[in-house]
């Protein structure tokens, strides 16, 4: 029983495509995140949930569009996507009040062809 | 300047040896530091969990957070293959619980 799982883990699709990662936690957490790590490992917030609610957005072109159905669910959609889109994303979870660390999915590696 | 500087290495060391693994940071509100280890094609897992100054062990593990000098160090003693992976170190202030600052990660090369 994973705590944090995502799927799929791999995407291979052509540019210009939409495609869809889903993300589901059995933690209990009420705040939800995707991140995006590049090849040399860095890990880059993307948006972050909390009860449903979108409280991160950063800098991020608005062809990503997350979307959380509820508090156990983040799902991340992402239109027309470009070679640069290419990386592994990470959905991750926690509880905001506790302060609780950051617990992570597997990853979907994406290829953008 | 980046909040949260790691050396990417890779470090690689033999078995056995103990292993010093570093961040340093610039913002002094950081009172909360994690450790994660990441094996490839996986996600980072959570290794330790620290509040504040002091150390905290959990088997081979050893966080140690010098908060006067904003360095953290992870140690590992008798290293082994297993622990070949990029080790992540990442902070939290107070009151901002969802805003995780994340080194770079260094990668171990444990050597049989």
């Amino acid at each position: 029983d994973t705590a944090v799982s995502q799927t799929p883990k791999y995407l291979v699709t052509q540019m210009g495509n939409d495609k869809s990662i889903k993300c589901e936690q059995n933690l209990g957490h009420d705040t939800m995140y995707w991140y995006k790590q590049d090849s040399k490992k860095f890990l880059k917030i993307m948006f972050s949930y909390n009860n449903k609610e979108l409280i991160i957005n950063e800098t991020v072109p608005n062809r990503f569009s997350p979307k959380s159905p509820d508090k156990a669910h983040l799902n991340l959609h992402i239109n027309s996507l470009e070679l640069g889109d290419s990386a592994v994303y990470f959905c991750a979870s926690s509880q905001m009040e506790g302060n609780s660390p950051l617990h992570f999915g597997n990853g979907t590696r994406l290829t953008v062809t | 300047q980046k909040e949260v500087e790691q050396d990417p290495g890779p470090l690689s060391v033999p078995e056995g040896a103990i292993v010093s693994l570093n961040c340093t940071y610039s913002n002094s509100a950081f009172q909360y530091f994690m450790w994660y280890r990441q094996y490839s094609r996986k996600g980072p897992e959570l290794l330790m969990y620290t509040y504040s100054s002091g150390n905290k062990e959990d088997g081979r593990f050893t966080a140690q957070v010098d908060k006067s000098s904003k360095y953290i160090s992870l140690f590992i003693r008798d290293s082994q293959p297993s622990d070949s992976a990029t080790y992540l170190c990442a902070m939290i202030r107070p009151y901002n619980f969802n805003k995780f600052y994340f080194g770079s990660g260094t990668k171990l090369n444990v050597k049989p």
